[in-house]
């Protein structure tokens, strides 16, 4: 049974809509993740959270924005999708070295 | 700055064979690695982990060997499997500068052939 959970699974969208990508996790751990991972394999994080209203941007620049309000919940939104936006992104969370992955979004920007 | 890497974008494998996935790193602050198995339109799958202060840990069929001289681990898979084919990322845990973090290399598909 997965402790984190991402919605939607996949997302078709037009371009300028804005989009919000849902992470829940019920482990209350206190760290969390958002990678984002394109057709060529590499993870790259884009934000990550140490906590309740803690957020940075992580290595990868992203037109993205996070915030954590809740431990449990880590929601990323674009504000106007691109085509370029399309990938997936996965949500993380740990409470040390440890990364538990959610099944992730694939989001498609037309 | 690459702290993680995995030279080998794929690999294939018959079945009943040894898998071997290779990977290194270049920052000696690194306190566990880790073995994280995906497969196409999922979330990443932890596999296996070992401590910097080991050499060895195994797990079933996977086994995961650290030289820290060498900044090498390998993964192990005997017998490789069909539903083993996936993409494996090889990760690293610790204080990159910035923060601790895992911090992945840029994975290996594995493919393992009937």
């Amino acid at each position: 049974e997965a402790d984190i959970y991402q919605t939607p699974r996949y997302l078709v969208i037009g371009t300028g809509k804005k989009i919000t990508l849902e992470c829940s996790q019920t482990m209350g751990h206190d760290k969390m993740y958002w990678y984002q991972q394109d057709p060529g394999m590499e993870l790259h994080l884009i934000h990550y959270s140490y906590g309740v209203n803690s957020t940075e941007k992580g290595d990868l620049s992203s037109e993205s924005t996070v915030s954590r309000i809740r431990t449990e919940h880590f929601p990323l939104t674009l504000e106007s999708a691109r085509p370029s936006h399309t990938s997936q992104y996965l949500c993380a969370s740990s409470e040390n070295y440890g990364y538990t992955f959610g099944s992730g979004t694939r989001l498609t920007v037309v | 700055d690459q702290q993680v890497k995995q030279n080998s974008p794929s690999l294939s494998v018959q079945e009943g064979r040894i898998s071997i996935l290779n990977c290194d790193y270049t920052n000696s602050m690194f306190d566990y690695f880790l073995w994280y198995k995906k497969y196409p339109a999922e979330g990443p799958t932890f596999l296996i982990s070992i401590s910097s202060i080991k050499d060895k840990n195994e797990d079933g069929r996977f086994t995961v060997f650290l030289n820290k001289s060498a900044k090498h681990l390998s993964l192990h898979i005997v017998p490789s499997q069909p539903g083993d084919s996936a993409v494996y990322f090889c990760a690293a845990w610790g204080d990159t500068g910035t923060a601790s973090k895992l911090t992945f290399g840029t994975g290996t598909r594995l493919q393992v052939t009937l």
